[in-house]
């Protein structure tokens, strides 16, 4: 079966330090990944995905970027944290078997003080 | 411009009564559509989707939606809620390109 890992679980960062979160997907080949953003209150808001290793689509100019070196990892990254990044970041992944039915990692609380 | 709205923020329901959180979408053309459940501080896990068909379609956990195209909605239901169904549930719904479009999501209490 198909997992989805995402760490750290939480992380508390200072403003203008470096970020990296990282994503993985077991049990599957070529999932199309993808980052959102959940802020307190809020609904869900698609950061980057992607395709394919290499291959990044970015849906809000920001602070962020995301990387995917290989088929099943993906990786959010920011050089200098604004307390506006503060937020739930959660991964997800979907198959061409399963189009649009998107599988959720357990997410990762930033706190940007 | 595309949209999902669910009109209710939060809803309060006694333990046992029945549930329906509401899910408008506005698309041009019949968008798949999905209905996610979130506990507090978890990742979000899918209840039931729709892509063609029967347009009643049964999840887990109990839970059914209805998919009406001339009101453009995908309403979730639950006959009777348990105390562990409280969460907040999200409405998605996605075009060709596999991505998806979510709701501002739905908070729901349950009362003993």
């Amino acid at each position: 079966s198909q997992t989805i890992h995402q760490w750290p679980a939480t992380l508390v960062q200072p403003v203008g330090s470096p970020l990296s979160l990282e994503c993985t997907v077991e049990g599957t080949s070529n999932p199309n990944l993808y980052w959102y953003r959940q802020a307190a209150g809020r609904g869900l808001q698609l950061l980057f995905y992607s395709v394919g290793i290499g291959q990044i689509s970015s849906e809000v100019p920001q602070n962020l970027s995301a990387s995917r070196p290989q088929d099943r990892q993906f990786i959010l990254s920011s050089k200098k944290l604004l307390l506006s990044d503060s937020g739930f970041y959660l991964c997800a992944w979907d198959g061409a078997a399963t189009a649009g039915e998107q599988y959720f990692g357990p997410g990762t609380r930033l706190t940007v003080t | 411009a595309q949209s999902v709205t669910q009109p209710d923020i939060h809803i309060t329901v006694s333990e046992g009564a029945s549930l329906e959180l509401r899910c408008n979408y506005s698309y041009g053309a019949t968008p798949y559509l999905f209905w996610y459940v979130q506990s507090p501080g978890q990742g979000l896990q899918l209840l039931l989707k729709y892509f063609s068909g029967d347009t009643l379609v049964q999840g887990i956990k109990g839970f059914e939606a209805e998919f009406k195209r001339s009101q453009s909605s995908f309403n979730l239901r639950k006959p009777s809620v348990h105390w562990s169904d409280a969460a907040e549930y999200f409405c998605a719904v996605g075009l060709n390109d596999y991505k998806l479009s979510f709701g501002a999501g739905t908070t729901v209490t349950v009362r003993a």
